[in-house]
C-alpha cells in the first residue's frame, strides 16, 4: 500500500478525443511524476511537478499535459488522442524528505 | 545517464534464493542504486536502495560490489508473490526522473 491512487482504472476512448487521467499523493507529497508504460515495456517518463509547477519533461509532445493542485491530487491531460497512446499511465510521488518514490497502480487506456 | 544492464530472465524454485545481477560499469559517485519490481497488472514498487554498503530490509538485500560497478539484489527465499519484473535504476535523488530499462522478469516455479 503505498498510499497513491488513480482514477479510473481502466478507460475506452476514440481517436482524436481527450481524456483526463488522475492521481492522489500521500499528504505531504509535494513532487508527483507522471509514467506512460506501453505493452511489455517499461514506463517512460512524461513529466514532473513541484508544488504546482512543472520542472521536468521527458519526450513527449505537448498535447501531454498536467496540472497540479494543494490537496496533493494531480492530472494527467492528454489531448487528440492517437492509437499509441494506449497504455498504463503511472503516477508516482515523493516526499520532500523522502528517498524514493511510491508509484500508484495506474490507469489503463485504450485508444480505439 | 548512467545505464544499466540486466538478464532479460531468470527463474528460481519457490522457498529457494535468487540473486538477481545488475551491472552499471559508468556509475558515478553521487548515483545511489534503487531497485524496483512490478508485479502483474500494477504499478512499479521499491525494493531498496543504496550507495556504498550493502543493505537489508524486509523485503530484500542489496549487495554492492566495493567498485560499485555492479550490485545484486538477494530475495532470501522466494514465494509465488516474487515473481515480477525487477527493475536496477541509477538515481542521484529521489526526485530525477525515474529511468527504466527493460529490467528482468523473474519467474518461480513452485
Amino acid at each position: 500500500e503505498t498510499g497513491v491512487t488513480q482514477s479510473p482504472t481502466h478507460l475506452i476512448k476514440t481517436r482524436g478525443q481527450q481524456v483526463t487521467l488522475r492521481c492522489s499523493s500521500q499528504s505531504g507529497h509535494n513532487t508527483v511524476s507522471w509514467y506512460q508504460q506501453a505493452l511489455g515495456q517499461g514506463p517512460q517518463f512524461i513529466f514532473q511537478y513541484y508544488r504546482e509547477e512543472e520542472n521536468g519533461r521527458g519526450n513527449f509532445p505537448p498535447r501531454f499535459s498536467g496540472l497540479q493542485f494543494p490537496n496533493y491530487s494531480s492530472e494527467l491531460n492528454v489531448n487528440a488522442l492517437e492509437l499509441d497512446d494506449s497504455a498504463l499511465y503511472l503516477c508516482a510521488s515523493i516526499s520532500d524528505s523522502g528517498d524514493t518514490q511510491y508509484f500508484g497502480p495506474g490507469t489503463r487506456l485504450t485508444v480505439l | 545517464d548512467a545505464k544499466t544492464t540486466q538478464p532479460n530472465s531468470m527463474e528460481s524454485n519457490e522457498e529457494e534464493p535468487v540473486h538477481l545481477p545488475c551491472n552499471h560499469s559508468t556509475i558515478s559517485g553521487t548515483d545511489y542504486i534503487h531497485w524496483y519490481r512490478q508485479l502483474p497488472s500494477q504499478g512499479p514498487e521499491y525494493v531498496i536502495h543504496g550507495l556504498t554498503s550493502n543493505v537489508n530490509n524486509r523485503m530484500a538485500s542489496l549487495a554492492i560490489a566495493e567498485d560499485r560497478k555492479s550490485s545484486t539484489l538477494i530475495l532470501h527465499r522466494a514465494t509465488l508473490r516474487d515473481a515480477a519484473v525487477y527493475y536496477c535504476i541509477l538515481l542521484k535523488t529521489s526526485y530525477d526522473k525515474v529511468i527504466f530499462g527493460p529490467g528482468t522478469s523473474l519467474s518461480v516455479i513452485p
